[in-house]
């Protein structure tokens, strides 16, 4: 079965720098790949796609490659600030496409610090 | 902007009930799904819903579990039996069309099982 691992528990970051989480998964060759912001007590909420042959995904201040030989996703936020801090989680779509339910990693919890 | 809405915020139940878990998705997206997330853990997804059937489940949506559409604008997920281990925030989404994969999230139902 997929597996999904994210770089850690938790990310220290000053405010005003570029935080960068990685996603690494196994056992599998997703047609997408997305990001996502939850927030303690909330639902996931949708940041980003990137398909299989798109190398980076670009809005604003959020940054994603993917790198499909390595099986990695690197989540860029640039210009960091407090507001920012909150779990970011990767997932990944299912083989049958767009009716198949996510895999998520487990987050990296990501804390801004003014 | 149209959001997923879930009722309740947060149900107890007790041990060997029955508990309906409701949900509105954006009222243009065809996909449903239902999520759980223990506390501490990764969300993992348990059912998807498209054309008024299922379309794809996990391991852990076992007999125990079902879903409805009963109208035209309601999603419901029932948990027949609860267990101590079904404690867990349960997350309602729904996407828009095949290949439009972004899901959005409700904000959760908190289910306690005393």
């Amino acid at each position: 079965s997929q597996k999904i691992e994210q770089n850690s528990e938790a990310l220290n970051i000053q405010e005003g720098k570029t935080a960068t989480l990685t996603c690494n998964y196994t056992n599998y060759s997703p047609a997408y790949l997305q990001w996502y912001r939850q927030d303690p007590g909330r639902g996931p909420v949708f940041l980003l796609l990137i398909r299989e042959n798109e190398k980076e995904k670009r809005k604003e201040r959020l940054k994603v490659t993917f790198d499909t030989t390595l099986k990695q996703s690197l989540f860029h936020i640039t210009a960091s600030q407090p507001a920012d801090s909150a779990t970011y989680l990767c997932a990944l779509d299912g083989p049958g496409g767009g009716a198949d339910g996510l895999t998520f990693g487990k987050g990296t919890h990501l804390i801004i610090q003014p | 902007e149209p959001e997923v809405t879930q009722t309740p915020s947060h149900q107890v139940t007790q041990m060997g009930q029955e508990v309906i878990l409701r949900c509105v998705p954006i009222s243009n997206h065809l996909y449903f799904y239902w999520y759980r997330q223990i506390l501490g853990q990764k969300v993992e997804f348990l059912v998807s819903f498209y054309n008024n059937e299922i379309s794809e489940k996990s391991e852990i949506f076992d007999d125990q579990f079902s879903v409805e559409r009963p109208d035209g604008s309601n999603f419901t997920l029932k948990i027949r039996s609860t267990k101590l281990e079904d404690s867990a925030m349960y997350f309602c989404a729904s996407s828009e069309i095949v290949g439009t994969v972004e899901q959005y999230f409700g904000p959760g139902t908190r289910l306690t099982v005393t």
